[in-house]
């Protein structure tokens, strides 16, 4: 059974700090990663998404890498804002006939303080 | 622009009761998901349907029910609430794609209490 572990469970960084989350996951046999963001009562917003046989995906100021052989994954965060301030989710998908299900991690709290 | 929406947002329910839960997404997208997130345990996939009329079970199905009789539409139904179910329920949808590589997107999901 797949399972995925984030770390750290929570981090505060004052704002313009460069930060890294982790996620590592059991089972290397993976479709694809998607980064979330779930801001506080509210529903998840995907980040980025990256495919088994690619190794980075950016968008602005995110970078995510995939390691998938170590069953690693880590969000890069550059000059962090208070508006980045969430919980980051890691969820990994399983090939074949899987359908796009998810599984997920239990999310990293950041708290990006001016 | 709506997205995915979820209603009801809230809802407390007596042990025993029913209910059901709505969602619809305008992306005129083919797979569609009911999660519940609890403190602790993460998202957890109750069921799921990869297109009109199909319905399968996820992780954690007990005392869950759902229907895809739209593709717009997926209904989760709690036949007679008990107190674990009480959780926060998402509901998510994606496009089929070529490779199934198109992220999910997410409602904002529904507060259950059960009393």
């Amino acid at each position: 059974k797949q399972e995925v572990t984030q770390i750290p469970a929570a981090l505060s960084v004052p704002e313009g700090e460069n930060l890294v989350l982790n996620c590592s996951f059991t089972d290397s046999a993976i479709y694809n990663l998607q980064w979330f963001r779930q801001d506080p009562g509210k529903g998840l917003t995907s980040l980025l998404l990256i495919q088994s046989s690619q190794r980075e995906q950016t968008s602005g100021r995110l970078n995510a890498s995939l390691d998938k052989s170590s069953g690693r994954s880590t969000l890069y965060i550059a000059a962090s804002q208070p508006g980045d301030s969430a919980t980051y989710l890691c969820a990994v998908s399983r090939g074949g006939t899987s359908y796009g299900k998810l599984t997920f991690g239990q999310g990293t709290i950041l708290t990006v303080h001016p | 622009n709506a997205g995915v929406t979820q209603t009801p947002k809230f809802r407390v329910l007596k042990t025993g009761q029913s209910m059901t839960l709505l969602c619809a997404q305008d992306m005129n997208h083919e797979y569609m998901y009911w999660y519940r997130q609890d403190p602790g345990m993460g998202l957890r996939l109750i069921h799921y349907s990869v297109g009109e009329g199909t319905t399968a079970k996820g992780e954690v199905p007990d005392g869950y029910n759902v229907s895809r009789l739209k593709k717009q539409n997926f209904l989760l139904g709690l036949e007679s609430a008990a107190p674990s179910q009480t959780s926060v329920y998402f509901c998510a949808s994606s496009d089929r794609g070529v490779r199934r590589t198109e992220p999910q997107h997410f409602g904002d999901g529904t507060r259950l209490s059960i009393l």
